[in-house]
């Protein structure tokens, strides 16, 4: 039972760079949601997608795209990386209801 | 908009301490509230969640009870182990829209033998 799996869990860019973070999740939940984390300010949204085929934006969505391209998947990429985007990803996922989430390990990506 | 207000770690204490992370929130209407877990290297797990007045999560040991009228959730635990050893974050989720949560700042707690 693998839940949400993220990929890559580490990665160096240059800025200016462009990449694609992945997340797929198993457990058939219909809402996805993109977090950065960074030191002492705990997660921040960046983009969600409360069902398959929509997205829309969170708190810090500058920078970033997503796409949802189906309803296990869920991808964010950094089309010019900056160094401003240094900072731990988290893909998540949940149900309609409850809102409980459920969290990747993480990508880790530091940009040059 | 929503927040979630920590208390500033690390907390440092001995093993069998007791423990209390305070947690205080703003929201419009009736959140669910949420304590998550963060240990090394990982990422975040439900550790207990509580969706209205007066009820109270538990979990593992840990315990947290919604006040409506203090807007509070404070964790606590009444004997920590070394294997607590990790970051706590407090979070809300708002009922209606996005459903995605609002943290806290998060809080380091250290055990020591």
């Amino acid at each position: 039972n693998a839940g949400v799996t993220q990929t890559p869990k580490f990665q160096v860019l240059k800025t200016g760079q462009s990449m694609t973070l992945q997340c797929a999740q198993d457990m058939n939940h219909n809402s996805m949601y993109w977090y950065r984390q960074d030191p002492g300010m705990g997660l921040r949204l960046i983009y969600y997608s409360a069902s398959e085929g929509t997205t829309d934006k969170g708190e810090v969505p500058n920078g970033y795209n997503v796409s949802r391209l189906n309803k296990r998947e869920f991808s964010l990429r950094l089309e010019s990386a900056a160094p401003s985007q240094t900072s731990v990803y988290f893909c998540a996922s949940s149900e309609d209801q409850g809102n409980i989430q459920y969290f990747g390990a993480g990508t880790r990506l530091s940009v040059l | 908009g929503d927040s979630v207000t920590q208390m500033e770690g690390p907390v440092t204490l001995s093993e069998e301490a007791f423990l209390t992370i305070n947690c205080t929130y703003t929201a419009t209407g009736y959140p669910s509230l949420f304590w998550y877990v963060q240990y090394p290297g990982e990422g975040l797990q439900l550790l207990l969640k509580a969706t209205k007045a007066d009820d109270k999560g538990s979990n593992k040991g840990f315990e947290a009870t919604y006040r409506k009228e203090t807007t509070s959730f404070h964790l606590e635990k009444g004997s920590v182990q070394v294997s607590d050893s990790a970051v706590y974050f407090c979070a809300l989720s708002d009922r209606t829209g996005r459903r995605a949560l609002t943290f806290g700042s998060g809080t380091r707690l250290q055990v020591q033998p």
